[in-house]
């Protein structure tokens, strides 16, 4: 069946720091979405990324989808205490499943 | 970005005993899905709601369990049968629009069963 991967589970980083979360999927995708859930919030969408080898930006945020189709990754840099919180891939097959989420907390 | 609202946000609830959460969309919503997410755990699909017919459940969840109604292309509910202390979780309701699946989640409910 179709699975996703999403690596580190956890990051612990200083504040002002670079932050990057990797998602894997078996298959090809048809798109990727990124959501972020803020402790004791809901998921909350950042961003879909459709093209292969396509790469969007939202301020400190960069995504980042593979050419294959098959994995993305969110890089955020200089974190702040705002970007606490899980960072959860989508993938898109027939349905979304998301991914089991990075836990990013930021040490001020 | 679609406008999804849920009630309860919160109960808790007795052993053995059911309850319905209400969701209500706004029209950018098509396709409708119900959700839950265990604590520390990631969101996984119960079933998508399809109007005016039975809803499309996913491996490991049935009917009888959870039933879910989706009367007309705005509102849905989502019961939960006999609740168990694994039943405490969050439920969320979610729906994506025309021409995409991007998913939009309301606000949760979150369930304790005692």
């Amino acid at each position: 069946g179709q699975q996703v991967m999403q690596i580190p589970q956890y990051q612990h980083v200083q504040e002002g720091e670079d932050f990057t979360t990797y998602c894997n999927s078996s298959t090809t995708l048809s798109n990727i979405q990124w959501y972020k859930q803020r402790p004791g919030g809901h998921p909350v969408f950042l961003i879909q990324l459709v093209k292969s080898g396509e790469v969007k930006k939202q301020k400190r945020l960069t995504f980042q989808f593979g050419e294959a189709k098959k994995n993305s990754s969110l890089h955020i840099t200089a974190t702040q205490t705002t970007d606490v919180g899980t960072y959860f891939c989508g993938a898109s097959y027939d349905k979304v499943i998301f991914g089991p989420g990075t836990s990013l907390s930021v040490i001020p | 970005s679609a406008v999804i609202s849920q009630k309860p946000s919160r109960d808790i609830c007795q052993r053995g005993t059911s309850l319905t959460i209400q969701c209500q969309v706004d029209s950018q919503v098509t396709m409708m899905f119900w959700y839950r997410q265990q604590p520390g755990q990631s969101l996984t699909l119960i079933a998508t709601a399809n109007q005016g017919s039975e809803a499309t459940y996913e491996s490991g969840f049935v009917i009888d369990k959870f039933p879910i109604s989706r009367p007309n292309l705005t509102f849905s509910t989502l019961t939960v049968s006999n609740m168990s202390p694994e039943d405490s979780s969050i439920y969320l309701c979610s729906g994506s629009g025309q021409g995409g699946n991007t998913i939009y989640f309301g606000e949760g409910s979150w369930l304790t069963v005692v």
